[in-house]
């Protein structure tokens, strides 16, 4: 297994444009988890699937953005009518409970910029 | 309030000197603490993950302490290299899969 998986790594777009994120989490994770980080900031969370149930989504989670898990393996999270506010990097995690101790293993994220 | 604060902000040291990062939280009830690097424009990657009854976790030259009567935590870098300048991020686990992160301390480490 190589960890967690995000792609793609860099997106460029135009103001207006929907663009789409994917996520491969570590295969025996059953929870999936999305996050938002500007710079200098810590990652704000966004969402989060148990399996292909999304269980929680933040009020950073504005109608534009969608997030899915439809197999409950990999996860799709898509922009539409991107704007500049919306250039960050999109963080994704896995995790699953062992023994007691929760452990979320992060993805090396996509970053977009909105032009 | 479930919080977790990071203190400093910033840090500049000197290549080969130790820096200590504190971590302070109000997660109830505690899971576990992980300390987190992450360079920049890249992902956080873990560094140490401590639970209730650990007080000390080493790896390599990074060594995590955890008072949990206290509700803080320390990350200590010895003998810095340039490659440790990041952002180093605490996040908190909450019993039932939450998750809490502070908002980061960033090292520089100048030669």
């Amino acid at each position: 297994d190589t960890g967690v998986s995000q792609d793609p790594r860099h997106k460029i777009t135009k103001r207006g444009q929907n663009v789409t994120f994917r996520c491969d989490p570590i295969s025996e994770h059953n929870r999936l988890y999305w996050y938002r980080q500007t710079l200098g900031q810590g990652p704000e969370f966004l969402t989060y699937f148990q399996n292909e149930a999304q269980l929680e989504k933040s009020r950073l989670l504005s109608d534009r953005f969608s997030a899915e898990r439809p197999k409950g393996s990999f996860s799709t999270l898509e922009i539409q009518r991107t704007e500049q506010g919306d250039s960050a990097m999109y963080l994704c995690a896995s995790s699953t409970h062992l023994a007691g101790a929760n452990v979320l293993t992060f993805g090396a994220g996509s970053r977009l910029t909105v032009l | 309030k479930n919080q977790v604060e990071q203190s400093p902000q910033s840090l500049i040291i000197l290549e080969g000197k130790n820096c200590t990062l504190q971590c302070n939280y109000t997660v109830s009830p505690f899971s576990n603490l992980r300390w987190y690097k992450q360079d920049t424009g890249r992902g956080p990657v873990s560094l140490t993950i401590m639970t209730f009854s650990e007080n000390t976790k080493s790896n390599g030259r990074y060594t995590a302490t955890l008072d949990a009567d206290t509700k803080q935590s320390s990350l200590h870098i010895t003998a810095s290299q340039l490659s440790d300048s990041a952002s180093y991020i605490c996040v908190v686990s909450r019993t039932g899969n939450q998750f809490y992160f502070g908002t980061g301390t960033s090292l520089t480490v100048i030669p």
